[in-house]
């Protein structure tokens, strides 16, 4: 089967800093997402990542604070930038597989905490 | 009113019993609904996804849907121990899936 894979697993950063999350899938894809889980919370969407272009985002993310880039059909990067402990969060990359409909499959997330 | 609601439990049942996980949304439009499975430090695991009204079985679990009702749920048969999870509702809306708030499974041995 399938594997999504996210760099790093977890992190531990400075307030006012950035961090780079990788995810990486071993099959071609056609559509890939970033979602936020903050603690005892569900997932919110962040944004779709669009291949060669600029992402989608939901009301309430920006580029500027999570920009995204998506260089080919099976790599995405999600950054979070100037950090504040409100940024500490699980962050999942979710894909669909091409061949399927609408199901999406979650990598194993980034676990980020703020200090 | 949330786009989609389930009870947040947590759910106890007996080992060997059904649990029974409900599950509201708001967009009549919605065609596509999927639950998730997510332990405890772990990401959400896709375990079932209905289309079409009605029933639709995978080995334990049977996923529900009635459009009319806007309501999707989920059977677990003969549950066990290793059951014991938040289980996610999400809805497909434009594309975009709207998760639930999840409700927490407790199945006591």
């Amino acid at each position: 089967s399938a594997v999504i894979s996210q760099k790093p697993s977890r992190d531990i950063c400075q307030r006012g800093t950035s961090l780079t999350i990788q995810c990486q899938v071993d099959s071609q894809v056609t559509m890939m997402f970033w979602y936020r889980q903050q603690p005892g919370q569900s997932l919110t969407l962040i944004a779709t990542a669009n291949q060669g272009s600029e992402a989608t985002y939901e009301s309430g993310f920006v580029i500027d604070k999570f920009p995204i880039s998506r260089p080919n059909l099976t790599f995405s990067t999600l950054t979070v930038s100037n950090m504040s402990p409100e940024d500490s969060s699980i962050y999942l990359c979710s894909v669909i597989f091409q061949g399927t409909a609408y199901e999406q499959y979650f990598g194993p997330g980034t676990r980020l905490t703020v200090t | 009113q949330k786009e989609v609601e389930q009870n947040s439990g947590p759910l106890s049942v007996p080992e060997g019993a059904i649990a029974s996980l409900n599950c509201t949304y708001s967009d009549r439009g919605s065609q596509s609904f999927f639950w998730y499975r997510q332990y405890s430090g772990k990401s959400p695991e896709l375990i079932m996804f209905i289309y079409s009204n009605g029933d639709k079985e995978d080995g334990r679990f049977t996923a529900q849907l009635n459009k009319a009702s806007q309501y999707v749920s989920l059977l677990i048969r003969d549950s066990q121990p290793s059951d014991s999870a938040t289980y996610l509702c999400a809805v497909n809306q434009g594309g975009k899936l709207i998760f639930g708030q999840g409700t927490e499974l407790s199945v006591k041995p």
